[in-house]
C-alpha cells in the first residue's frame, strides 16, 4: 500500500529565510508525487507535481521539489519564504491503480509559520 | 476555464439526519474524487467517479455514497449523520487516471 511520510508537523521560518519541507513514500512502483498547499477554511491547491523526467521540479510561488528515487523522497524547497507563504503544506502520492483510476495518498501536512 | 466548485460551503446538520453535498468539476474534466479531512485522521480517499461509474472506493461505511452525472458533476450522500462525520468534504476533478487533481474549496460540515 502507498504511504507518505511527513515527519514535521509544525515548521517557523523567518521571512527571507530558506525553506525544505521533508517528505518521503512508500510506493511499489513508479509514484506520481504531488505537493500542494492549503490555506485555513480553504481548498488544497496544487505548488508542483513530478510524474517522470527531470526530477528538480518547479513549481508555483517559487517552489520546487527534488525527486530522489534512492531516498523515497520528494522534498520541497523555496529559497526565501515571504509572510504570505504561511499555510499547511501537503505531500501526496498517486498511482496506476487496478483497473485504472485516481487516488491519492497524503501526508498528514506541515504547518509553516513565517515570523517577519 | 472555471475551478472546481462546491456546494454548499457550509452545513450544519444533526446527527441521524442525511446530507448530500454537490460538486461540479472542471470543464471537460471527467473523473470527480472525494475527501474527507479531520483533524485527527486528515486527508482521506472516500471515492472516485468517472463517466458516471464508481472507479474506486476508500475504507468508509456504506453511509457514504455518490453518484456521477452525465455531465461529470458529482454529489456525495452521508446517511444516519454521526458526530464523527463533521469534517471538511474536498471534491477533486481531472482529466483521467494519472492526470493531476484539482480540488474545491471544500464543504464544511458539522453534526451536532
Amino acid at each position: 500500500a502507498q504511504s507518505v511520510t511527513q515527519p514535521d508537523i509544525h515548521i517557523t521560518v523567518s521571512e527571507g529565510a530558506s525553506l525544505e519541507l521533508r517528505c518521503n513514500y512508500s510506493y511499489g512502483a513508479t509514484p506520481y508525487l504531488f505537493w500542494y498547499v492549503q490555506s485555513p477554511g480553504q481548498g488544497l491547491q496544487l505548488l508542483l507535481k513530478y510524474f517522470s523526467g527531470d526530477t528538480l521540479v518547479q513549481g508555483i510561488k517559487g517552489f520546487e521539489a527534488e525527486f530522489k528515487r534512492s531516498q523515497s523522497s520528494f522534498n520541497l524547497r523555496k529559497p526565501s519564504v515571504h509572510w504570505s507563504d504561511a499555510a499547511e503544506y501537503f505531500c501526496a502520492v498517486g498511482g496506476e491503480l487496478t483497473g485504472g483510476g485516481n487516488k491519492l495518498t497524503f501526508g498528514t501536512g506541515t504547518q509553516l509559520k513565517v515570523e517577519l | 476555464k472555471a475551478g472546481v466548485t462546491q456546494t454548499p460551503r457550509y452545513l450544519i446538520k444533526t446527527r441521524g439526519q442525511q446530507v448530500t453535498l454537490s460538486c461540479s468539476p472542471i470543464s471537460g474534466h471527467r473523473s470527480v474524487s472525494w475527501y474527507q479531512q479531520t483533524p485527527g485522521q486528515g486527508l482521506q480517499f472516500l471515492f472516485e467517479y468517472f463517466s458516471e461509474t464508481q472507479r474506486n472506493k476508500g475504507n468508509f461505511p456504506g453511509r457514504f455514497s455518490g453518484r456521477q452525472f452525465s455531465n461529470s458533476r458529482s454529489e456525495m450522500n452521508v446517511s444516519t449523520l454521526e458526530l464523527g462525520d463533521s469534517a471538511l468534504y474536498l471534491c477533486a476533478s481531472s482529466t483521467d487516471s494519472q492526470e493531476t487533481q484539482y480540488f474545491g474549496p471544500g464543504t464544511r460540515l458539522l453534526v451536532l
